[in-house]
């Protein structure tokens, strides 16, 4: 099983402010990742999936980056409906594996 | 495209319950589905997946054996059974689409249903 480690566990940000979320695999998933956001009572949302590609819909103040092991979430300049958790997840091996999440909170 | 759960609720340990999951505003058929559940205050944990023509079927090591997805194409209708259900069971339970039989990440995903496993 490929384990999804994402750091850090919360990030404090003002608004307006840069967020950086990273998740690291335990083994290389090409560019085979996903990142989601959930807010409190909702289901996940789709931000990004092969890595880098954006949803329909997703701002683009929103960005992936990486490759093999090493993945970023970039929020370029955070607004007051992103505070909530973030997720990765691999899609390149069975079992698919989610990263145990990133809560982004208001500073 | 909407995904509506249905089934969730209280049961004993040991009990079984089937989850549903009825989807519209796309080819039902086409698309590979998956349940994800979500423990109180946890993370996001798949569980099991099925491809576009059902043929194919995948399950988290915590369920295999104990849980089947299945889907009827006439109803777009997707299902989960679950026997022998345990206390680490509880947790509410999204329905998701698939990008693709070949992707397997998510874009659209129900509300969620509860199910919570208790004496």
């Amino acid at each position: 099983e490929i384990v999804m480690t994402q750091s850090p566990a919360t990030l404090s940000v003002s608004p307006g402010e840069r967020a950086t979320l990273s998740c690291r695999a335990s083994q290389s998933i090409s560019s085979n990742l996903a990142w989601y956001q959930q807010k409190p009572g909702q289901a996940p949302r789709l931000l990004i999936y092969g890595a880098s590609t954006r949803a329909t819909g997703i701002p683009a103040r929103f960005s992936g980056s990486g490759s093999g092991t090493e993945f970023t979430l970039t929020i370029s300049s955070l607004q007051s409906e992103d505070f909530a958790v973030y997720y990765c997840q691999q899609y390149n091996n069975w079992p698919l594996t989610f990263g145990q999440g990133t809560k982004v909170e208001i500073k | 495209v909407q995904l509506l759960e249905s089934g969730g609720g209280l049961v004993q340990p040991g009990g079984s319950l089937r989850l549903s999951c009825a989807a519209s505003g796309f080819t039902f058929s086409s698309y590979a589905m998956s349940w994800v559940r979500q423990a109180p205050g946890k993370g996001l944990e798949w569980v099991s997946a099925i491809s576009g023509d059902g043929g194919g079927t995948s399950y988290a090591d915590s369920v295999k054996g104990r849980f089947t997805i299945f889907t009827d194409n006439s109803k777009n209708t997707v299902y989960l059974q679950m026997n022998s259900l345990r206390a680490a069971d509880t947790a509410v339970y999204y329905c998701a689409k698939a990008w693709s039989s070949s992707y397997y990440y998510f874009d659209f995903w129900g509300q969620g249903t509860l199910v919570t496993v208790s004496s």
